[in-house]
């Protein structure tokens, strides 16, 4: 069956202006959780979707935002970008109970 | 919240060798999971390991849950074991999903 798809996969942004990224997770899979991953920071938690509810946030300000959709997609929104927002950005589909958790290819973000 | 801690942070070993990559962390969990990320930056998963043993091939995994830790083992390394070998788990309880991520093992296999 066809796995957690992310698309872009690249993107290229101005500082200053907003993006959309996109996750279509595996069919079945309700959880739908988002990441960033930078040289230093590492991989860090954004958010988790279940059933269209955001049930959990990581430490980010609220420039980063997301949504889901009934047929369980997520979206993930950066208003005004900067420079530090380039990452590469992961997203991972679950069941949901902490059940095992599948990633996409990711999106990587270069904000110049 | 829960602090998960990788060790070693770089290893470097010759074709064949056998390595031990440790996973600590600082609080009960029910969910750990061993990931490997390719080149191309996509984690791979090797093992979902709550608790126990699990053997895939030349990998296995063991996670003690009672003492917070949990060991990949990886047997006759070959050149495409090389990358970074993630461990994670529950961001925080209470029913909803999301990961913690350790820091990684960067694993460098040479010929």
């Amino acid at each position: 069956k066809a796995g957690v798809t992310q698309t872009p996969r690249y993107l290229i942004k101005t500082r200053g202006q907003q993006v959309t990224l996109s996750c279509s997770p595996i069919s079945g899979h309700r959880s739908v959780s988002w990441y960033q991953q930078t040289p230093g920071q590492g991989l860090q938690f954004l958010f988790e979707y279940f059933s269209e509810t955001q049930r959990n946030k990581g430490n980010f300000p609220g420039r980063f935002s997301g949504r889901q959709f009934s047929n369980s997609r997520s979206e993930m929104n950066v208003s005004t970008l900067e420079l530090g927002d380039s990452a590469l950005y992961l997203c991972a589909s679950s069941l949901g109970g902490f059940t095992e958790a599948f990633f996409g290819q990711g999106t990587r973000l270069t904000v110049v | 919240g829960i602090q998960v801690e990788q060790s070693p942070p770089d290893l470097i070993l010759q074709e064949g060798a056998n390595s031990t990559l440790r996973c600590n962390f600082s609080d009960s969990v029910n969910n750990l999971q061993w990931f490997h990320q390719n080149p191309w930056g996509q984690l791979i998963n090797l093992f979902y390991i709550p608790s126990g043993t699990k053997q895939n091939g030349r990998l296995s995994a063991t996670t003690v849950a009672t003492e917070r830790y949990s060991l990949l083992y990886i047997s006759s390394s070959q050149t495409t074991d090389s990358g970074v070998y993630f461990c994670a788990v529950p961001y925080s309880g209470g029913g909803a999903d999301g990961l913690t991520f350790g820091k990684g093992t960067h694993l460098i296999i040479q010929p």
